[in-house]
């Protein structure tokens, strides 16, 4: 069955830390990968996607995320995160060339930063 | 450009009772699709609807329906409500195509006692 798993559920850095989250995908076949963002009280958001090409994925607000096609892997980085930065983020899936409308999501992963 | 709306944004139902959720895409989007997310399953993908026509179909029981209209409008309604239908439903509008961003919605908090 296809899933996703994010390994960390709450993830708590102080300011100018640098952050990675994993996400691992078990899917059958090429896949498209995604990173989304729900600040608090807000709805969700696109932080980057891959699709094909350079594997190494820059996003919004200085984030990126690297797909190591070998280890199933998709984990999202920041060099220097900010308390702007707090929110719930999640990691998804769908079959290359599939409709973004059908994603799988992993159950996310809430991180929090102290001023 | 206005975003997707979703209303109501907050739904209080008794258990048996049924319920429908509606969200509005962004204009020119003709795909619309639903999630529930739950702080235990997380998201999960409920149906996606393209031009009218249901697309893709999650894992859930055929309690859970819905449709969309010529204007690209979707409803889901849940029928016999249960207490494990408890969750946030979010909708998400996109273009239809496969390399074109989804759109979230705030929500429907749908609280069944």
């Amino acid at each position: 069955a296809q899933s996703v798993s994010q390994h960390n559920h709450h993830v708590i850095l102080s300011e100018a830390a640098s952050l990675e989250l994993g996400c691992n995908y078990s899917y059958g076949g090429t896949v498209n990968l995604f990173w989304y963002v729900q600040y608090p009280g807000q709805h969700l958001q696109l932080l980057l996607k891959y699709f094909s090409g350079d594997p190494l994925v820059k996003g919004i607000k200085g984030f990126e995320a690297e797909f190591i096609k070998s280890k199933f892997s998709f984990n999202l980085r920041k060099p220097s995160v900010q308390w702007s930065d707090t929110a719930e983020y999640f990691c998804a899936v769908n079959r290359y060339g599939g409709s973004q409308g059908n994603l799988i999501f992993g159950k996310g992963t809430k991180l929090s930063v102290k001023p | 450009k206005a975003g997707v709306t979703q209303t109501p944004r907050y739904l209080i139902k008794t258990r048996g009772q049924q319920v429908t959720l509606s969200c509005s895409p962004i204009s020119g989007h003709r795909s619309v699709s639903w999630y529930q997310q739950t702080p235990g399953q997380g998201l999960q993908f409920l149906f996606e609807y393209f031009s009218e026509t249901q697309r893709n179909k999650g894992n859930f029981p055929g309690r859970f329906s819905g449709r969309q209209f010529s204007n690209s409008r979707s409803e889901m309604n849940v029928s016999t409500l249960e207490l494990g239908d408890s969750a946030l439903y979010l909708c998400a509008s996109s273009l239809g195509r496969g390399d074109t961003e989804a759109f979230f919605g705030q929500g429907t908090r749908l609280t069944v006692v």
